[in-house]
């Protein structure tokens, strides 16, 4: 069974510049996730999708952080203006549910996508 | 603001030596989970515990859930350098019809061989 697929896989960009980072979920699961890693610290989550729906994006920071998951499979994460904060690693997941009566399923991680921003 | 306080932060030991790794928090859990990850990949998920006071081995590595559900323990027994990696717990909490997941600071372990 394919995993979790995210590009690319570094990214390296100066501030004030957009980024944009893909994800393909394990096929069939219909939760998704960003989080964001900052080297030493724990995954942030950023946005959570439930199919193409949002279920939480109250850390996303709206007024330079943009993510879609248009036909509820893949999702793309946007990135304008990048600022030098915004260096981290951008790990996308996806789980089958996450609703009471579907048990709380494990999180499958992609490898991350690596943003520099100089 | 970490909802999830891991300690030790960063932890060093030699082979063969035990070692334990808590998860606090003061807001109650519906369940817990723990990750290991290690450079440039993302967590891997080695248990879930859903019962305050729960106990459950993996292997070398006992995980328990505080009777509360508001803290976890990680304990490995005869660490091997293989353990070495980053370990994160994630709580779960529902909102709804809908489970938010928050992860500790997380707890960098080496194992020297």
């Amino acid at each position: 069974e394919a995993g979790v697929a995210q590009s690319p896989r570094y990214k390296i960009i100066e501030k004030r510049q957009s980024v944009a980072f893909w994800c393909n979920p394990i096929s069939g699961h219909a939760t998704l996730y960003w989080y964001q890693q900052i080297l030493g610290q724990g995954p942030k989550l950023l946005i959570q999708f439930q199919n193409n729906g949002v279920v939480d994006d109250s850390q996303l920071p709206k007024d330079r952080f943009s993510a879609e998951r248009l036909k509820g499979v893949d999702s793309t994460l946007k990135i304008q203006p990048a600022k030098l904060e915004d260096s981290a690693v951008y790990l996308c997941a996806s789980s089958f549910g996450q609703k009471l009566r579907e048990g709380w399923g494990e999180l499958f991680f992609g490898e991350g996508s690596r943003l520099t921003v100089l | 603001t970490q909802l999830l306080e891991q300690s030790p932060q960063f932890l060093s030991i030699q082979e063969g030596e035990n070692l334990t790794v808590y998860c606090n928090s003061s807001s109650v859990f519906s369940s817990l989970q723990w990750y290991r990850q290690e450079p440039g990949e993302g967590p891997v998920l080695l248990v879930t515990v859903v019962t305050g006071g729960e106990v459950k081995k993996l292997k070398r590595l006992t995980f328990q859930f505080g009777d509360a559900r508001k803290d976890s323990s990680l304990h490995i027994t005869a660490a091997q350098p293989g353990d070495t990696g980053l370990y994160l717990c994630a709580g779960a909490r529902s909102s709804g019809s809908a489970r938010q997941l928050t992860f500790g600071s997380g707890t960098q372990l080496t194992v020297l061989p």
